[in-house]
């Protein structure tokens, strides 16, 4: 199964600037890597799938980058509703589809 | 408007049973693999299982293996879960999800929470 590692665990940030979360994959998935968000009491919703696609109606605020095992989320101007849990995923080998532990975007 | 609504969930005690169901509208749900992932409270994402199209393929995660059976009824554009022999590790919120390799679609959740 392959494992997948967020940093940080937190990321505080003030809004306006700029946020980078990573995403580290145990072994290769290619390009097959998504990233979700959550905000409080709300399911995930899809922003980034095959690393850097965004998905319809996702602002162009938010860009993924990466291939192979090192994946970053980008978030290039925060505003006030960006401010949730960030979750990659895999689907290079699936079944499972495996996450990342989360990244939680807070206002600093 | 694509809306997947979960149901079923509710306080069991360990060994007990529940069946969650997942009614969907708003997109092709025939033509799209269905998941059901949880959220143990205040934790991360877990996928538990998955189920084709057709219904002929479906793949779960171990920890669950031999004790749920996710299922499908098209007609219905419906998606179940069927959990036996529950543990209090499986308390979480269950999510629907409509997607083969990644969640398209998240209905809102329906909280099982195991607990003598």
């Amino acid at each position: 199964e392959i494992v997948m590692t967020q940093s940080p665990a937190t990321l505080s940030v003030s809004p306006g600037e700029r946020a980078t979360l990573s995403c580290r994959a145990s072994q290769s998935v290619s390009s097959n890597l998504a990233w979700y968000q959550q905000k409080p009491g709300q399911a995930p919703r899809i922003l980034i799938y095959g690393a850097s696609t965004r998905a319809i109606g996702i602002p162009a605020r938010f860009s993924g980058s990466g291939s192979g095992t090192e994946f970053t989320l980008t978030i290039s101007s925060l505003q006030s509703e960006d401010f949730a849990v960030y979750y990659c995923q895999q689907y290079n080998n699936w079944p499972p589809w495996t996450f990342g532990q989360g990244t939680r975007v807070e206002i600093k | 408007e694509v809306q997947l609504v979960e149901s079923g969930g509710g306080l069991v005690q360990p060994g007990g049973s529940l069946r969650l169901s997942c009614v969907t509208s708003g997109f092709s749900f025939s033509s799209y693999w269905m998941s059901w992932v949880r959220q143990a409270p205040g934790k991360g994402l877990e996928w538990v299982a998955n189920i084709k199209e057709d219904g002929r393929e479906k793949y779960y995660v171990d920890s669950v293996k031999g004790r749920f059976t996710i299922s499908r009824d098209n007609a219905k554009n419906s998606l179940y879960l069927q959990m036996n022999s529950l543990r209090v590790e499986d308390t979480a919120v269950y999510f629907c999800v409509g997607g083969a390799r990644f969640g398209d679609y998240w209905g809102q959740g329906t909280l099982v929470t195991i607990s003598s």
